[in-house]
């Protein structure tokens, strides 16, 4: 089983849809949980960390369930600009802290 | 305030080659942590060093080695380059203080032919 796994996509939804990405993580003992955004050839950026009690910022609501190992990210009434590709990643801690991602799940938003 | 830099942003290089990539961290950022990204894939991590000292290696052949200096800018190289290692390199800081999360740099791609 990967470490994290979500759906590679590519979702295609029209502006002002919402759509949903899952993900699911392995390691039980993972500690930070965070979505980050990729534009194409472009560095990742954080777009926001994850939280038990759920986080919303804007248009973006972020949820984790450590019961099930599952975090989702929510986006109401897309814009064009929030085509990209999302990346699922988790934070491990042993000595150190290291980022797991996942392959990310690409939205293209249409006019 | 200037975020992570890399450099050079794209290199071309051929098989059995070396290469020697650079990262600057934000400023105040005693830790960097290298990934690489390979097309469809996302970043694996590398090394991560904190206060010239490696923390942590990932799951990469001794081929590859980086360290960091006392102004907490790194480099990272790659020996006896092959066509496997054509990816996307970024460099990450972060900061203890804010609970080490990683910004990344606009990274190096890196083609080997």
């Amino acid at each position: 089983r990967k470490e994290v796994e979500q759906d590679p996509g590519p979702f295609n939804v029209p502006e002002g849809a919402t759509v949903a990405f899952n993900c699911t993580y392995s390691n039980s003992a993972s500690q930070s949980f965070f979505w980050y955004r990729q534009d194409c050839r472009k560095e990742p950026k954080l777009l926001m960390s994850v939280y038990s009690s759920g986080n919303e910022d804007g248009r973006f609501t972020a949820q984790l369930n450590r019961a099930s190992q599952y975090i989702s990210l929510l986006i109401r009434d897309s814009k064009l600009s929030d085509s990209a590709t999302y990346l699922c990643v988790v934070m491990g801690y042993s000595g150190y802290s290291t980022l797991t991602f996942g392959k990310g799940t690409m939205l293209l938003v249409s006019p | 305030d200037a975020g992570v830099t890399q450099s050079p942003t794209h290199l071309i290089k051929t098989r059995g080659q070396h290469v020697t990539l650079r990262c600057s961290p934000i400023s105040g950022h005693k830790s960097v942590s290298w990934y690489q990204q390979v097309l469809g894939q996302g970043p694996q991590f590398i090394f991560q060093y904190y206060e010239k000292e490696e923390r942590g290696r990932g799951n990469f052949p001794d081929r590859f080695s980086a360290r960091q200096f006392p102004n907490y800018s790194s480099e990272l190289n790659v020996n006896a380059l092959l066509l496997g290692d054509s990816a996307l390199y970024l460099c990450a800081s972060s900061s203890l203080g804010e609970g080490e999360t990683q910004y990344f740099g606009p990274g190096t791609r890196l083609l080997v032919l």
